[in-house]
């Protein structure tokens, strides 16, 4: 049973709109959320992260959300950039990490000029 | 600061076989994490080692092992392979943070 969901496969943004990507989880023990970033070839880049004692957190560009009551978070990039097309992971850890990190499937996302 | 590597980058193996897969870390880290990346199940964590020691395990069978040396050097090792081990096998090293983990470039291991 998936843990973290990111239920598009793909979005599609024109440059310069907000792109938001969304995720739902369903463990209430995870307490620290983080987006990645992949482009092909190469390993997952840590984008920003957010405690579950805080629902925003904002760095330059991209800002995440966090909604605990509905085990929802999203990721916002605004304005986007064509070198933000890249796929996007969702992942959460529970206090002590004894799990390791679970990951969303991922969302590719598609800056359009 | 050099990134994380991973040697090879690319595998090809028969069912049955055996492989060992190596990572080197970030220098000065001393953790390091596998995760197995298959389209059907994504990103799953498989283990994490700090200080030459396993600290976290994944649901994975017993066929999966790893093993970390002095110098935070790690390798991953997968017995008896089967076709749906193939998958992109990624490593990632960090100081000991799980929101510091710098990636590698990871493994493509295929299994005919």
């Amino acid at each position: 049973d998936q843990q973290v969901k990111q239920n598009s496969p793909s979005l599609s943004v024109q440059e310069g709109r907000i792109s938001i990507l969304n995720c739902d989880y369903t463990n209430s023990m995870f307490d620290y959320f983080l987006w990645y970033k992949k482009y092909p070839a190469e390993g997952p880049t840590f984008l920003i992260s957010i405690s579950s004692i805080k629902d925003k957190n904002e760095d330059g560009r991209f800002t995440v959300f966090l909604n605990k009551s509905a085990k929802h978070l999203s990721l916002h990039i605004v304005p986007s950039q064509p070198g933000d097309s890249a796929v996007y992971f969702c992942a959460a850890i529970s206090g002590g990490g004894a799990d390791g990190l679970t990951f969303g499937k991922g969302t590719h996302l598609i800056i359009q000029p | 600061k050099a990134g994380v590597t991973q040697t090879p980058r690319y595998l090809i193996k028969t069912r049955g076989q055996q492989v060992t897969l190596s990572c080197s870390p970030i220098s000065g880290h001393r953790s390091v994490s596998w995760y197995q990346q298959t389209p059907g199940q994504g990103l799953q964590f498989l283990f994490e080692y700090f200080s030459e020691t396993q600290r976290n395990k994944g649901n994975f069978p017993g066929r999966f092992s790893g093993r970390q040396f002095s110098n935070s050097r790690s390798e991953m090792n997968v017995s008896t392979l089967e076709l749906g081990d193939s998958a992109l096998y990624l490593c990632a090293s960090s100081t000991g943070a799980w929101n510091e983990q710098f990636f590698g470039p990871g493994t493509r291991l295929t299994v005919l």
